[in-house]
């Protein structure tokens, strides 16, 4: 069935630093994939989303591109900020369907 | 457009009763997905109605069910409550057209089973 692995956290980052969050995935066909937010106390928040092969989902800084070669979806940011510490899910859903599996979360922390 | 609401926020029972959360989503939206959220499991996927009719269902026993009403409000119940039921319960909804893969998360109930 479908799998979705992210590295495992916390990742402890300075502010300013460069963010890049792994996420590789198994899935047959073409899935879209995703990437989701959690803030402590709260529900998700669609980050960002990519729906076919060498698409670049962007927001708020954060830029993932979805590569069929590596089945890869690589959350990076060049600036993280203090508020930018959540839990990051990376996330797919098979074509056609809006049913999510998601990989296990990494939570960031970044220190002023 | 307000958000997902879900209801009850918190909730504390006892093993072996049963608990009905409930779900309203975006106002235009009729897909409705339920997910469970926990710290050993992660998120998974519970079940998905859309206009009143299961789409896809998760492995999970019989004892978590739901079901969807005319104006796409949603309920999930769990029957005789275990320990391991213990969790986040989140509900999303979906629109239709070209953005409907995209789900938008409630903040959830959790469910404490004591």
């Amino acid at each position: 069935g479908d799998s979705v692995t992210q590295m495992e956290g916390p990742v402890t980052l300075s502010e300013e630093a460069f963010l890049t969050i792994n996420c590789t995935y198994t899935a047959t066909g073409y899935p879209s994939l995703f990437w989701y937010v959690q803030y402590p106390g709260e529900g998700l928040q669609l980050l960002l989303k990519a729906t076919k092969a060498d698409d670049k989902g962007s927001n708020k800084g954060f830029e993932a591109t979805y590569r069929k070669e590596t089945t890869s979806f690589h959350l990076e940011k060049g600036s993280v900020q203090v508020s930018d510490s959540a839990v990051y899910f990376c996330a797919l859903s098979p074509g056609g369907y809006s049913t999510l599996t998601f990989g296990k979360g990494t939570m960031l922390l970044v220190s002023p | 457009k307000a958000g997902v609401t879900q209801t009850p926020r918190y909730l504390i029972k006892t093993r072996g009763q049963q608990v009905t959360l409930s779900c309203s989503p975006i106002s235009g939206h009729r897909s409705v997905s339920w997910y469970q959220q926990t710290p050993g499991q992660g998120l998974q996927f519970l079940f998905e109605y859309f206009s009143e009719t299961q789409r896809n269902k998760g492995n999970f026993p019989g004892r978590f069910s739901g079901r969807q009403f005319s104006n796409s409000r949603s309920e999930m119940n769990v029957s005789t409550l275990e320990l391991g039921d213990s969790a986040l319960y989140l509900c999303a909804s979906s629109p239709i057209g070209d953005s409907y893969n995209e789900q938008f998360f409630g903040p959830g109930t959790r469910l404490t089973v004591l």
